[in-house]
């Protein structure tokens, strides 16, 4: 499968663990994206690279979150101290130039 | 920033009607303008873009059009079958290739009857 990936699929952690998300993107594609989405809602852009210079983060992205992608292929997301409103999936996009293909999506649950 | 809304959000038609769903958009800068179709459980896929150097774009049933100067465009699927039922979602850059970022709307959830 040459499509985006992402693991886990399925996340349930308690409230105030921190939690790690990965995603690989399509291998020639040099742009990565995070999105967030909710029930009923459309996908919120959290933040994007070009290769591994991350370029721009929304404000929808606090402190506790941080996003890397060291060697400008797979990218992780991390979540410190979850809260019950960081329930969502979250999803990962990646792209050459227009084109945005997305991942399936980690769902994270937060007891 | 950017702020993209969507109409109707539910849309219920019989097989072999026609669909339109509209979207607005408020940046003028936008220059971008895909269409995800998102199956329940499943990732958001991409069925459909247009650029704003073109009016209309056509890829066998579906089709997209935009007007720049209203700030809107729309997506029209004809001939429905009850595998179109999804939620779709429009969405707009605002830089175009630029920095990538997109905007979504907030879906419309479509019901095609056989």
């Amino acid at each position: 499968d040459t499509g985006v990936s992402q693991n886990p699929r399925h996340k349930i952690t308690k409230r105030g663990q921190n939690v790690t998300f990965r995603c690989d993107p399509i291998s020639e594609h040099n742009r990565l994206y995070w999105y967030r989405q909710t029930l009923g809602q459309g996908p919120e852009f959290l933040t994007y690279f070009q290769n591994e210079a991350q370029l721009e983060k929304s404000r929808l992205l606090s402190d506790r979150f941080s996003a890397e992608r060291p060697k400008g292929s797979f990218s992780t997301l991390e979540i410190q101290r979850t809260e019950q409103g960081d329930s969502a999936m979250y999803l990962c996009a990646s792209s050459s130039i227009y084109e945005q293909y997305f991942g399936p999506g980690t769902r994270l649950t937060v007891t | 920033g950017e702020n993209v809304e969507q109409h109707p959000s539910t849309l219920s038609v019989q097989e072999g009607d026609s669909a339109v769903i509209k979207c607005t958009y408020s940046d003028s800068a936008s220059n971008y303008f895909p269409w995800y179709k998102q199956e329940l459980g499943k990732r958001p896929q991409l069925i459909i873009d247009i650029r704003s150097n073109v009016g209309e774009k056509k890829d066998q049933r579906i089709a997209v059009t935009l007007n720049k100067t209203a700030k809107h465009f729309s997506l029209h699927i004809t001939e429905t079958q009850p595998e179109d039922s999804a939620v779709y979602f429009c969405a707009a850059s605002p830089r175009g290739s630029t920095l990538g970022r997109l905007y979504f709307g907030r879906g419309t959830q479509l019901t095609v009857w056989p």
